[in-house]
C-alpha cells in the first residue's frame, strides 16, 4: 500500500500568512494526488485534483504542485475561512490512501 | 441539485451487521465512481472501498481493513448505493460518507471526490 505522509500535521498561521503544507508518498504516483478541505463536523471539500489543477469555484489562492512522491499544497494569504483541517489523497493505485492530515490554526 | 444522502447508521453490537444506504438525485448515477469513505472520532480520512461506473461493470475495491466483511452494491432504479458491513468491529465505528468521484478526462485517477453526502454514524459496542 502506498503511505502518504503529510507535514507538518499541526500549523498556526495568521491571516494574511503564505502557508506550505507538503505530502510525501512512499512510492512515485506520478501526479494522481487530490487535496481537501474539511472544516469540524463537515464533510471534505475538493480543492486540487492532478495535484495542480484547481477545482471549480475553489479561489485561486490555493495551488498545488508536485509529481513523484513529493507534492505541496499552497494558501498564497491566509483567509479566515481556510483555518481547517486538509488532507491529500493518492490515486495511483487501490488501496487508495489519505494523508494523516494537517490542521492550519489561527496565531 | 446534485446531492447524496445517507442512512442506516446506528449502534450495532461487536459481530453485527449494518447496510447504510446513499440516495443520489441530480445526475446520472451510472457515470460516476462512487466511493465509500470514513472517519472515526477525532481522527483523519480513510478510503473503505469503491465501486467502478456501468461502463466499468460497477465492479468494486476494497480497503485491506474491510476486504472479506464489507461489500458495495448498486441499485440504479433507485439510484442508490448501499455499504453491506458484516462482522462489525469496534475499530469500524465512524462517520461513514458516501461520495462521488469526478474525472473530466475519463481517467479516474486525475479527478477526485467532489460530492459528498452528510455522513452516517456507525457506533460499535457491546
Amino acid at each position: 500500500d502506498i503511505q502518504l505522509t503529510q507535514s507538518p500535521s499541526f500549523l498556526s498561521a495568521s491571516v494574511g500568512d503564505r502557508v506550505t503544507i507538503t505530502c510525501r508518498a512512499s512510492q512515485g504516483i506520478s501526479s494522481y494526488v487530490v487535496w481537501y478541505l474539511q472544516k469540524p463536523g463537515k464533510a471534505p471539500k475538493l480543492l486540487i485534483y492532478a495535484a495542480s489543477t484547481l477545482q471549480s469555484g475553489v479561489p485561486s489562492r490555493f495551488s498545488g504542485s508536485g509529481s513523484g512522491t513529493e507534492f505541496t499544497l499552497t494558501i498564497s494569504s491566509l483567509q479566515p475561512e481556510d483555518f481547517a483541517t486538509y488532507y491529500c489523497q493518492q490515486l495511483n493505485s487501490y488501496p487508495l490512501t489519505f494523508g494523516g492530515g494537517t490542521k492550519v490554526e489561527i496565531k | 441539485e446534485v446531492q447524496l444522502v445517507e442512512s442506516g447508521g446506528g449502534l450495532v453490537q461487536p459481530g453485527g451487521s449494518l447496510r447504510l444506504s446513499c440516495a443520489a438525485s441530480g445526475f446520472t448515477f451510472s457515470d460516476h465512481y462512487m466511493d465509500w469513505v470514513r472517519q472515526a472520532p477525532g481522527k483523519g480520512l480513510e478510503w473503505v472501498g469503491r465501486t467502478r461506473n456501468k461502463a466499468k461493470g460497477y465492479t468494486t475495491e476494497y480497503a485491506a481493513s474491510v476486504k472479506g466483511r464489507f461489500s458495495i452494491s448498486i441499485d440504479e432504479s433507485k439510484n442508490s448505493l448501499y455499504l453491506q458491513m458484516n462482522s462489525l468491529k469496534a475499530e469500524d465505528t465512524a462517520v461513514y460518507y458516501c461520495a462521488r468521484h469526478y474525472d473530466s478526462s475519463g481517467d479516474p485517477r486525475k479527478g477526485g471526490i467532489d460530492v459528498w453526502g452528510q455522513g452516517t454514524m456507525v457506533a460499535v459496542s457491546s
